[in-house]
């Protein structure tokens, strides 16, 4: 409903620890995956992107993992720094559009 | 290269003026998009266009209208601004479709308040 956007899920984490943020997502059409981190008054910025033919993939300090049995993304962080506080968004491809999940935020404990 | 220029970066208006959000890319880009994010939410898709003279509705069409007359701009336009419009607007460019596995650029975004 309206009012569930307001609560963002959010991890608190210690800087130097690993995150993981996860996604359900709702159709199990969509081939393309995509995960953006956006900073308090700024775009949305892409960090790592997946193809439903793999179940995993890494970029620098991140990885996504793809599990299609659940309909289930995850992003994992390593050695979370205080840079890495922001919000967090999945995408799935719907056709010509991206449907976007509501969001996790992520705070770095020093 | 500028990626994804918004013009304004904020806005306020009344309910019942009208206004234009302007969205430049100069990635030679075909597919342009119009989000909007509320407060605590993710974006949804207002309306989106798949090549120069083309447009298509998104998720929250209602009360907005596009043009992309130039493949590098994709107008916004709020004919009749409700406090409902209230929100944060992006506009966002990708070389292909989605489905081609595409990521999309986002602009800074609009921040629109209506009155």
């Amino acid at each position: 409903g309206e009012n569930v956007g307001l609560h963002l899920p959010t991890l608190s984490v210690q800087e130097g620890d690993n995150s993981i943020i996860n996604c359900a997502y709702s159709n199990s059409a969509s081939d393309y995956f995509i995960w953006y981190k956006q900073e308090s008054g700024k775009g949305p910025q892409f960090i790592i992107d997946i193809r439903s033919n793999m179940d995993k993939r890494q970029g620098q300090r991140v990885t996504v993992l793809l599990n299609k049995t659940v309909k289930h993304l995850s992003l994992q962080i390593a050695a979370t720094q205080p840079g890495d506080s922001a919000v967090y968004f999945c995408a799935e491809n719907a056709g010509n559009m991206l449907t976007f999940g509501g969001g996790t935020r992520l705070m770095v404990k020093p | 290269n500028a990626g994804v220029t918004q013009t304004p970066k904020f806005r306020v208006l009344k309910t019942g003026q009208s206004m234009t959000l302007l969205c430049a890319q100069d990635m030679n880009h075909e597919y342009m998009y119009w989000y909007r994010q509320d407060p605590g939410m993710g974006l949804r898709l207002i309306h989106y266009s798949v090549g120069e003279g083309t447009t298509a509705k998104g998720e929250v069409p209602d009360g907005y209208n596009v043009s992309r007359l130039k493949k590098q701009n994709f107008l916004l336009g709020l004919e009749s601004a409700a406090p409902s419009q209230t929100s944060v607007y992006f506009c966002a460019s990708s070389y292909s479709s989605p489905g081609l596995a595409h990521e999309q650029f986002f602009g800074p975004g609009t921040r629109l308040t209506v009155l």
